[in-house]
């Protein structure tokens, strides 16, 4: 079982959609939760960080940690074709150390 | 300003050949991570440094990988004897101290044959 397990999607839905992209993961230790987004040819970028459990949002996104479960949790509202892209869940114990571990990624395309 | 920059973006070389990835950082970020990104999978760490200590090298996959930092700038990551899987794309972090904020390259994809 990998650490931390992403649906790899490809996922489509039409603009102005409620978007929802899902992690699991199976290390207790994790107390920082990450969200990068990934352009096609690019490197990945840092949208969001939560520590511990509890939602944070900004703008449009809203990140939701469940400790509890092991599962968290990315949200997108009034989704736009600018959004398409690949999402990444990270987690680590520090925050953003060299301990972080990635989920595979989530393709989203968002359709005009 | 400038951000991470990584040369080459693509790479093509035939299995057995040594290649050497080249990483630039954001001047002033001490710390610097590499990364292996295979298709359909997440970030591997590879190795980290953090100014002018010894780097962790406990994520290279193989005595085939290395990689070496000038200082607090340049970084190279070489692969010796390549082989297919070896096939992914190479992704260059850095960030101000460790436990801050990493800032990726565009990545370098390396196809082996």
């Amino acid at each position: 079982q990998k650490e931390v397990e992403q649906d790899p999607g490809p996922l489509s839905v039409p603009e102005g959609a409620i978007v929802s992209l899902n992690c699991t993961y199976s290390n207790s230790a994790f107390q920082y939760f990450m969200w990068y987004r990934q352009y096609s040819r690019k490197g990945p970028e840092l949208l969001m960080y939560t520590y511990s459990s509890g939602n944070k949002e900004d703008g449009r996104f809203t990140a939701q940690v469940d400790k509890s479960s092991k599962y968290i949790s990315l949200f997108i509202r009034d989704s736009q074709p600018s959004d398409s892209a690949t999402y990444l869940c990270a987690m680590s114990p520090v925050y953003n150390n060299n301990d972080m571990r990635f989920g595979a990624g989530t393709r989203l395309t968002v359709k005009p | 300003g400038a951000g991470v920059s990584q040369s080459p973006s693509n790479k093509v070389t035939e299995k057995g050949k040594d290649v050497e990835l080249r990483c630039d950082p954001i001047s002033g970020h001490t710390a610097l991570y590499w990364y292996r990104q295979r298709l359909g999978q997440g970030l591997e760490f590879l190795i980290y440094f953090q100014g002018n200590s010894a780097p962790d090298k406990s994520g290279l996959p193989s005595d085939r990988f290395s990689a070496e930092r000038t200082g607090e700038s340049v970084s190279t990551l070489t692969i010796q004897r390549t082989q297919q899987e070896d096939s992914a794309v190479y992704l260059c972090a850095s960030s101000f101290q460790t436990n801050n904020e990493q800032f990726f390259g565009p990545g370098t994809r390396l196809t082996v044959l």
